[in-house]
């Protein structure tokens, strides 16, 4: 079974400028969830989909981030313009609720620089 | 105070050694918790999850204390390849948000 798929591997853009980034769960799985990970410290959540709806987005930087997970399948992050605060791991991951529980299970990320 | 928080770290254990590390959670309503290890420069992958009773995997022994709000995680007979960093993870009262902690560094050393 293929996992969550994430592209690009890695990205280096300038300030000011914007980048998108791209998520492709694991087949049937539901509920997909973008993380920003800085060095040094665990993943945190941005915002989370249940099918096509955004059902937790409370801490996604509006003013540049924006999200969509058009047809419940994959998903695209964007930030426009980014800052140099920007540069870290983006990470997809996507789960099925199973018993009341969500084990997730992630995409290699995106190595964003911001120069 | 953060939501979740974990042992500082690093750990650097000998070769066979046993290690445990903790993880503290401030929400009494918690509904699940699991233990995700982390490669250096890699995904974080599901190393398991922590029941009520407290579970086993090998070498691996999950427990929780709802009573303390805290998470544990139980390594024995170290290998040099469990050497990486062990995230904790704590799901809220929505199940499906999760909190991750910073996570604990461990090496095992020959």
């Amino acid at each position: 079974e293929a996992g969550v798929v994430q592209s690009p591997r890695y990205k280096i853009i300038e300030k000011k400028q914007p980048v998108a980034f791209w998520c492709n769960p694991i087949s049937g799985h539901n509920t997909l969830y973008w993380y920003r990970q800085n060095l040094g410290q665990g993943p945190e959540l941005l915002i989370r989909y249940e099918n096509e709806e955004a059902v937790d987005d409370s801490q996604l930087p509006k003013d540049r981030f924006s999200a969509e997970r058009l047809k419940g399948v994959d998903s695209t992050l964007k930030i426009q313009p980014a800052e140099l605060g920007d540069s870290a791991v983006y990470l997809c991951a996507s789960s099925l609720e199973t018993g009341g529980t969500y084990e997730q299970y992630f995409g290699p990320g995106t190595r964003l620089t911001v120069t | 105070r953060k939501e979740v928080e974990q042992d500082p770290g690093p750990f650097n254990v000998p070769e066979g050694a046993t290690v445990a590390f903790n993880c503290t959670y401030s929400n009494s309503a918690s509904q699940s918790f699991f233990w995700y290890r982390q490669d250096c420069r890699k995904e974080p992958k599901l190393l398991m999850s922590v029941y009520s009773s407290g579970n086993e995997d090998g070498r691996f022994t999950a427990q929780l204390n709802r009573a303390s709000q805290y998470i544990s995680l139980l390594i024995r007979d170290s290998k040099l390849s469990d050497s990486a960093t062990y995230l904790c993870v704590v799901n809220g009262t929505n199940a499906g948000k999760s909190t991750f902690g910073d996570g604990t560094t461990l090496t095992v050393k020959p």
